[in-house]
């Protein structure tokens, strides 16, 4: 079936910590992938988003790769800040919907 | 631009009572989505419209559930009757068109069933 799967949570680092959270996809095809950020109280926005494999999305010193061959898009940051604190979506475009991971709750210790 | 707006932001209801939810999508947005989050099922998509239209209502749990999108600037997600086990946040989101996937969420109603 069509589906997302990424790691389960809480992950609670240090800042200025490195930063992997895994997500992997199953699907028909070449979905376009996506990272959606949930701040405490809000709605979902989108982080990033790469349509094809090998593309790079990035933003806000995140980056995520789509790797085709391992059916991957792992999120990444290289520091982590304490504003970074919040809950990831892995997500996939399927037939005009938008699918999501159970997604990641992230902490950050100052 | 205001946003995906949603209303109520809190709703606390007795088991048996009808709950209505409502939706004012970003305006231009031909595409609406309603979502259902919850701690073990995380985000579940219920319904979602394009230009006013029901297209894929396979994620509404049951008959208790009916959404309507009457024009393109306003959108009900209604639960009748309500039952503790439908306490979420309920989410809708919105999209300027088919083919752009990127999707526009609004704060959320999280809504409590006693």
């Amino acid at each position: 079936g069509n589906s997302v799967t990424q790691m389960e949570g809480p992950v609670t680092l240090s800042e200025e910590a490195f930063l992997t959270i895994n997500c992997t996809y199953t699907a028909t095809g070449y979905p376009s992938l996506f990272w959606y950020v949930q701040y405490p109280g809000e709605g979902l926005q989108l982080l990033l988003k790469a349509t094809k494999a090998d593309d790079k999305g990035s933003n806000k010193g995140f980056e995520a790769t789509y790797r085709k061959e391992t059916t991957s898009f792992h999120l990444e940051k290289g520091s982590v800040q304490v504003s970074d604190s919040a809950v990831y979506f892995c997500a996939r475009g399927s037939a005009s919907k938008i699918i999501f991971g159970s997604g990641t709750r992230l902490s950050i210790r100052p | 631009d205001a946003g995906v707006i949603q209303s109520p932001r809190h709703e606390v209801t007795e088991m048996g009572q009808e709950v209505t939810l409502r939706c004012k999508p970003i305006s231009g947005h031909n595409s609406l989505f309603w979502y259902r989050q919850t701690m073990m099922r995380g985000l579940e998509l219920l319904i979602y419209f394009n230009n006013n239209v029901p297209i894929d209502d396979s994620g509404m749990p049951e008959d208790r559930f009916s959404a309507k999108m009457p024009n393109a600037s306003f959108s009900t997600l209604k639960i009748q009757p309500s039952e503790p086990r439908d306490s979420a946040v309920y989410f809708c989101a919105s999209r300027p068109n088919d083919g752009d996937e990127k999707l526009f969420f609004g704060s959320g109603t999280q809504l409590s069933v006693l």
